[in-house]
């Protein structure tokens, strides 16, 4: 199984901080990654796709880049409602796995 | 607009099993493929398995296999994922989730439904 590590496992930082998540994978996947933001007692929502492409929709201070092994999330100006959990996903490969999952909070 | 509906949350006692069903509506069901995703309490997102409706294939996590089946009615727009065999551990809140290709992203995601394991 293709192992993915997010880090940090938590963070808090001030509304219009510049904030990155990492995910790196313990194999080569390309860019076979997406990102997802869930709220408390909400399903995830899908935030980037293929490493890079935002959803239509998802706010333009939301970006991803990264192949290979390494990628980040990164929220250019952080805003209240950003407080969630992000969740990293390959899906190079069955089983498809998930990261453990960042908690952002706002300070 | 694509929505998929789950099931209602569900209370099984140990070595039960459970059917959680998703029915979805606006747009094409065979055409995508539908995920099992669950998350235990205060836990992160596990993938247990997924169905291409259209040719009927499930593929399952090794960790899940022998004890979950999943299944696709096309007549009704419904998958469904059976998990036999319960234990406390399976205590989660179980998702359905749509993905447009077979190596693609989740766009949509049923509301959850819990189920709990009891004795």
């Amino acid at each position: 199984d293709i192992h993915m590590t997010q880090s940090p496992s938590s963070l808090s930082a001030s509304v219009g901080d510049r904030v990155t998540i990492t995910c790196q994978a313990n194999q080569d996947i390309s860019n076979s990654l997406n990102w997802y933001q869930q709220k408390p007692g909400k399903a995830p929502q899908l935030l980037i796709y293929g490493a890079s492409n935002l959803e239509t929709g998802v706010p333009s201070r939301f970006s991803g880049s990264g192949s290979g092994t390494d990628f980040s999330l990164t929220v250019s100006s952080l805003q209240p409602e950003d407080t969630a959990i992000y969740y990293c996903q390959q899906y190079d490969d069955l089983p498809l796995t998930f990261g453990g999952g960042t908690k952002v909070e706002i300070k | 607009q694509v929505q998929l509906m789950q099931s209602g949350a569900e209370v099984k006692k140990p070595g039960s099993s459970v059917k959680v069903s998703c029915k979805a509506s606006g747009d094409t069901f065979s055409t995508y493929t539908i995920s099992w995703v669950r998350q235990a309490p205060g836990q992160g997102l596990e993938w247990m398995g997924r169905i291409i409706p259209i040719v009927g294939i499930a593929s399952y996590a090794q960790k899940f296999r022998g004890r979950v089946t999943i299944t696709a009615d096309k007549s009704t727009s419904t998958a469904y994922m059976e998990l036999s065999s319960l234990r406390s551990e399976d205590t989660a809140v179980y998702y359905c989730a749509r993905a447009v290709a077979v190596a693609s992203f989740f766009d949509y995601w049923g509301q959850g439904t819990l189920v709990t394991v009891s004795s």
